[in-house]
């Protein structure tokens, strides 16, 4: 079974800074999707950013942008210019390539990031 | 357009009763799954209902069942409430099953259990 791991459970930045969020993952499958997902208070999960396992680039979407590390398995994301509406929990996630219960989304634990003006 | 859409917003009920949780998705979608979301933890996969037919089950016990209608909404049913279930549950859509399609969150149900 397929794990992720977000081993830091908060984080803090200071307005118009850079931050980086860790994730790390365990998978014996070759091929795989990885997201970020924004749950501001509000509740609403929000996909921030995309990662597909077969692909060397790395995604960025704006402000964000990840770091995929495929042979430590690792999918960090980093934050640019930090704005007050980046203010949220994270959620880092993982899906096979597969149909079915094994096209679930698997979810880490999340970090809750702060953002000080 | 509207997004998905959840009902209700929240939810008390006490030890042994049952509760349906609703779900309406984007429009022209067709795939729904639910997930549990307790405090402090990430979302763990309880459904997928993908063209009215379950097309996967999270290890959930057997209190917890689902449907999918022919307009694509879905339902969610725990049977015999525990404390533990208690928490968010989360409705996702998506055009089609598969892990290529992004899956839309809706805002979720809270349920408490007394």
């Amino acid at each position: 079974a397929q794990t992720v791991t977000q081993s830091q459970p908060e984080m803090s930045v200071q307005e118009a800074e850079t931050v980086t969020l860790s994730c790390t993952y365990d998978t014996s499958e070759s091929d795989y999707y990885l997201f970020w997902y924004k749950q501001p208070p509000s509740r609403q999960m929000i996909l921030v950013i995309r990662q597909e396992a077969y692909k060397q680039q790395n995604a960025t979407e704006n402000r964000f942008s990840v770091n995929f590390q495929k042979a430590a398995k690792s999918f960090s994301l980093k934050i640019s210019d930090s704005q007050l509406g980046d203010a949220a929990m994270y959620f880092c996630a993982y899906r096979s390539p597969f149909t079915g219960a094994n096209s679930k989304l698997t979810f880490g634990k999340g970090i809750t990031l702060s953002v000080r003006p | 357009d509207a997004g998905v859409t959840q009902s209700p917003t929240h939810l008390i009920k006490t030890r042994g009763q049952h509760v349906t949780l609703r779900c309406s998705p984007i429009s022209g979608h067709k795939s729904v799954s639910w997930y549990q979301q307790v405090l402090g933890q990430g979302p763990q996969f309880i459904f997928q209902y993908y063209e009215k037919e379950e097309r996967g089950r999270g290890n959930f016990p057997d209190r917890f069942s689902a449907r999918q209608f022919p307009n694509y909404s879905s339902e969610l049913n725990v049977n015999a409430l525990l404390l533990g279930d208690s928490a968010l549950y989360l409705c996702a859509s998506s055009l089609r099953q598969g892990p290529y399609n992004e899956q839309f969150f809706g805002p979720g149900t809270r349920l408490t259990v007394l």
